[in-house]
């Protein structure tokens, strides 16, 4: 199957830096990107659809000016979290979906998640 | 809108025991449905869908119209088993997904 990968899988960082996070598809094109947070044994939020070579659409409440998206090919989207806070610690994930062709069942492959911590 | 209930946030059975993981949906037009589950320190990764209509390590799933469920369904659990199960309604929208429903299998 498709393979999406997620870099760093973990991260410390201090209080105001901040800290890019790379999405890829490994072997097919993602058109379309999603970037969610992850609680503890809790459900995913969708934070963005990041789109390829346009603006990031950000779901209701999540900062656009914090949590940066560029999708600038259709392997690799970052999310970068921008003069990071200890309440910004999280799992970050990324989906992506087969970016056409036949193959394009609607199915989602995701990465394996970013754990960022902030000090 | 759309929308994925999952009503139970954990469900704790024994081995050997039936299993029925409960996912109602909100959605106006044609569904499409999936069920993705997470291992202990593994990624999500897809379990089955809908349009599919397989069974996979022994789960299945239906789509009801009438009572909009996709309820997940084994009828002998095991300790592998043991995982996060996410039901989500998507296709060529933006995926919808549940809060999540823990597993737990004791032996």
């Amino acid at each position: 199957g498709a393979v999406v990968s997620q870099h760093p899988s973990w991260v410390i960082c201090k209080s105001g830096t901040s800290v890019k996070i790379e999405c890829r598809s490994l072997d097919f094109q993602a058109t379309t990107m999603f970037w969610y947070r992850q609680f503890p044994k809790q459900s995913l939020m969708l934070m963005a659809t990041s789109n390829e070579g346009s603006k990031a659409t950000y779901e209701q409440g999540v900062e656009k000016d914090k949590f940066l998206i560029n999708h600038a090919s259709l392997t690799l989207s970052t999310l970068t979290v921008t003069s990071a806070h200890p309440e910004d610690s999280s799992f970050y994930i990324c989906s992506a979906r087969d970016g056409g062709g036949v193959t394009n069942t609607g199915e989602l492959f995701f990465g394996e998640g970013s754990r960022l911590t902030v000090l | 809108a759309q929308r994925v209930t999952q009503p139970e946030k954990l469900l704790s059975v024994f081995k050997g025991a039936p299993v029925e993981l409960k996912c109602n949906y909100s959605y106006s037009g044609s569904p499409e449905l999936f069920w993705y589950v997470q291992y202990s320190r593994q990624r999500l990764q897809l379990l089955l869908r809908h349009i599919s209509r397989e069974s996979i390590k022994g789960f299945t799933a239906d789509l009801n119209k009438g009572e909009t469920s996709f309820h997940l369904k084994k009828p002998f659990a095991q300790e592998e088993d043991s995982a996060m199960y996410y039901c989500a309604l998507g296709g060529s929208y933006i995926p919808t997904f549940g809060r999540g429903t823990s597993l737990i299998v004791h032996p």
